[in-house]
């Protein structure tokens, strides 16, 4: 697609069920980037992937949260038995290379109750 | 203290005014990515710098690496302009480290 695609766009979960977000990035861009933006909040980076490996996944918030990337293409985002704290939007954006500018995907908000 | 920080925190202008909203940072960078948030949450990409000056239509972003500094200007500013603009850090020392600002609220009043 022309650009970054994100699903779903709307998440409303349990509390204690997982989740998986799906980012379909722009084809032909190999670095992938991962945010989320709890309500009222800045932008917190979650990770990268340079094509299909992350170099460091220490911006992750817990290890209830998982990501992988393959094929260099699309990447899932995991959350394990998910808590309220994780509401926020997850935001997906994708790029040629790291330190080019990099196009966002309309997000997906996740409400967990 | 705050490894960016943005100034001001919130903005209010006249249509046609020239808009200049900073961001600072204490860390070693190796790029400086200025976005825009839209009311409505989308994220735009305004620039990615790591020295001297972009210019994209209206918006001019600069950056000076020695003063650790970087300004965002928006000249004839336009009620569409209205958005959070947000600075954002690559890390010098760990690449894909990106450490963001915490936005300045930009409202352009007709």
């Amino acid at each position: 697609g022309a650009g970054v695609s994100q699903s779903p766009s709307n998440k409303v979960t349990e509390k204690g069920k997982d989740v998986e977000l799906r980012c379909d990035p722009i084809s032909g861009h190999t670095a992938l980037y991962w945010y989320r933006q709890s309500l009222g909040q800045g932008l917190e980076f979650l990770i990268y992937f340079q094509g299909n490996s992350a170099p460091d996944k220490s911006g992750l918030p817990s290890d209830r949260f998982s990501a992988e990337r393959t094929g260099g293409s699309v990447s899932t985002l995991t959350i394990q038995r998910t808590q309220q704290e994780d509401s926020a939007v997850y935001l997906c954006a994708s790029s040629f290379s790291h330190n080019y500018g990099y196009t966002f995907g309309s997000g997906t908000r996740l409400t967990v109750v | 203290k705050n490894e960016v920080e943005q100034s001001p925190q919130n903005l209010t202008a006249q249509e046609g005014e020239f808009i200049t909203i900073n961001c600072s940072y204490s860390v070693g960078i190796s790029a400086l990515h200025w976005l825009q948030q839209h009311p409505g949450g989308g994220i735009v990409s305004l620039f990615m710098l790591s020295s001297g000056k972009k210019k994209h239509g209206r918006l001019i972003a600069t950056i000076n690496i020695q003063e650790k500094h970087s300004s965002l200007h928006i000249t004839a500013s336009h009620p569409r302009d209205s958005a959070v603009y947000i600075c954002a850090v690559y890390s010098e020392t760990s690449y894909d480290k990106v450490i963001f600002g915490p936005g300045t609220s930009l409202s352009v009043i007709p």
